[in-house]
């Protein structure tokens, strides 16, 4: 059974950084692209950027370039999300989601979602 | 980045009731669309791929159809776990894209 295990909520302070992990299993880990996607309260979807952990290539949206930094660590099969120079903007729940399909691209899969609350 | 626009932003329906939800593409997304259903303090669940593929496990009421910009999810029949919110999603090009979303409430 796939599962994506994200870590627990966090407060950060304004102008920190938080880090986020998604732990994968139930399939090969460097076989699938992994996304992250942004919802900030009572709001729509927004995608992050993605990591194909066996290259670790990225890419983000533009957006986020100056915000997020996405690794993945395959020894234990966990992808992350940095979020950086925080600010109220950024308080939402981040998901990690497997990407699959060919020529066009859904998520397969999702995390449960991490709570980022910034505050003072 | 192509924009995706949903409608209707909201809806209620009896049980039994048929329900469609729309979303267009700013361009052609070659039925490069997903429908995704997400309820309170979820994360979103995969219904349709592909415009019109049925993820596994997914019950047969839901259906999606459409092609170029235009595209539609339908219910066939209303149930009360089907209440949430629906969005769609462009994984045609980067950056991808969502509408906005669909809250689908019981009547």
């Amino acid at each position: 059974e796939v599962q994506l295990q994200q870590s627990g909520p966090e407060v950060g302070r304004p102008g920190s950084s938080v880090k986020i992990s998604c732990k994968a299993s139930g399939y090969t880990f460097t076989d699938y692209v992994m996304n992250w996607v942004k919802q900030s309260p009572g709001q729509g979807l927004e995608w992050i950027g993605w990591i194909d952990p066996e290259y670790g290539s990225t890419d983000y949206a533009e957006k986020f370039k100056k915000k997020a930094t996405l690794t993945a660590d395959t020894s234990s099969s966990t992808a992350y999300i940095q979020l950086s120079s925080l600010t109220s903007e950024d308080t939402a729940t981040y998901f990690c989601a497997r990407l699959s399909g060919r020529g066009s691209y859904y998520f397969d899969y999702w995390g449960q979602g991490v709570m980022v609350t910034v505050s003072s | 980045d192509i924009q995706m626009t949903q409608s209707p932003a909201s809806l209620s329906a009896s049980l039994g009731e048929t329900v469609t939800i729309q979303c267009r593409a700013s361009e052609d997304i070659y039925s490069g669309l997903a429908w995704y259903q997400q309820k309170p303090g979820k994360s979103p669940q995969l219904l349709i791929y592909g415009a019109s593929s049925l993820q596994d496990g997914v019950p047969s009421r839901f259906s999606g159809s459409g092609s170029g910009t235009q595209y539609s999810l339908k219910i066939s029949s209303m149930q009360t776990e089907d209440e949430g919110v629906y969005f769609c999603q462009q994984g045609l090009k980067y950056p991808f894209t969502f509408g906005s979303g669909t809250k689908l409430e019981i009547k």
